[in-house]
């Protein structure tokens, strides 16, 4: 069954902190992976987006890496900042023909001062 | 620039009513999407539209309809609407539905169902 699992459900940071998100999917065949940020009552943001054959990807603060081979993500935060505070969402594409998209449930990100 | 604008950003019916939720975007992108996001769940997509003129079923198209009115414009229809369509509904739209391409969302809408 095609899943995408994320880990922790939920993290409280203290500002300037760096911390780790965690994705696993069980996709296939797979297409490309993303991670999205959703500020409360907002819709999803685009934060990186990684195909097969690309191992990181960085925006500002924020660097994505992918492991194909064991079907594994994590989105890096480095000197968290209080607008951090969201929850993160990965995102796995298959590659197949109807548009077929899994999301995660999130990670829900508190960051405090 | 507005990106991908949603209407209504609330509403509540009752069990029964009929409603349609609106979006559009000036992005002049080819494909557009509708999902809904429950709590402790992950988006789930409804209805898309890979061009003007098509329409396909997504993961949970039951209870809906959707209509691509131009380029710009791709509604959703609740007929009959029930409690279990309570959720926020998201819209979103991109160049082109696969590849690497990013998708663009809307602000949502809100719906509860009573």
């Amino acid at each position: 069954k095609n899943q995408v699992e994320q880990s922790p459900q939920s993290l409280i940071i203290l500002e300037g902190k760096n911390c780790t998100l965690q994705c696993n999917y069980t996709v296939s065949p797979f297409s490309n992976l993303r991670w999205y940020k959703q500020d409360t009552g907002r819709g999803p943001v685009s934060l990186t987006i990684m195909t097969f054959s690309e191992n990181t990807k960085s925006n500002g603060r924020y660097t994505a890496t992918l492991d194909a081979d064991t079907k594994q993500s994590s989105l890096h935060i480095t000197a968290s900042q209080l607008s951090d505070s969201a929850s993160y969402i990965c995102v796995v594409r298959l590659n197949t023909g109807g548009f077929k998209t899994i999301f995660g449930a999130g990670t829900r990100l508190f960051v405090k001062a | 620039n507005a990106g991908v604008t949603q209407t209504p950003k609330f509403q509540v019916l009752k069990t029964g009513q009929s409603m349609t939720l609106q979006c559009a975007q000036d992005m002049n992108h080819n494909s557009m999407y509708w999902y809904r996001q429950d709590p402790g769940m992950g988006l789930r997509l409804i209805y898309y539209s890979a061009s003007e003129g098509t329409t396909d079923k997504g993961e949970v198209p039951n209870g809906y309809n959707v209509s691509r009115l131009n380029k710009r414009e791709f509604s959703l229809r609740l007929e009959s609407a029930a409690p279990s369509q309570t959720s926020v509904y998201f819209c979103a739209s991109s160049e082109v539905g696969q590849g690497p391409y990013e998708q663009y969302f809307g602000p949502g809408t809100r719906l509860t169902v009573t």
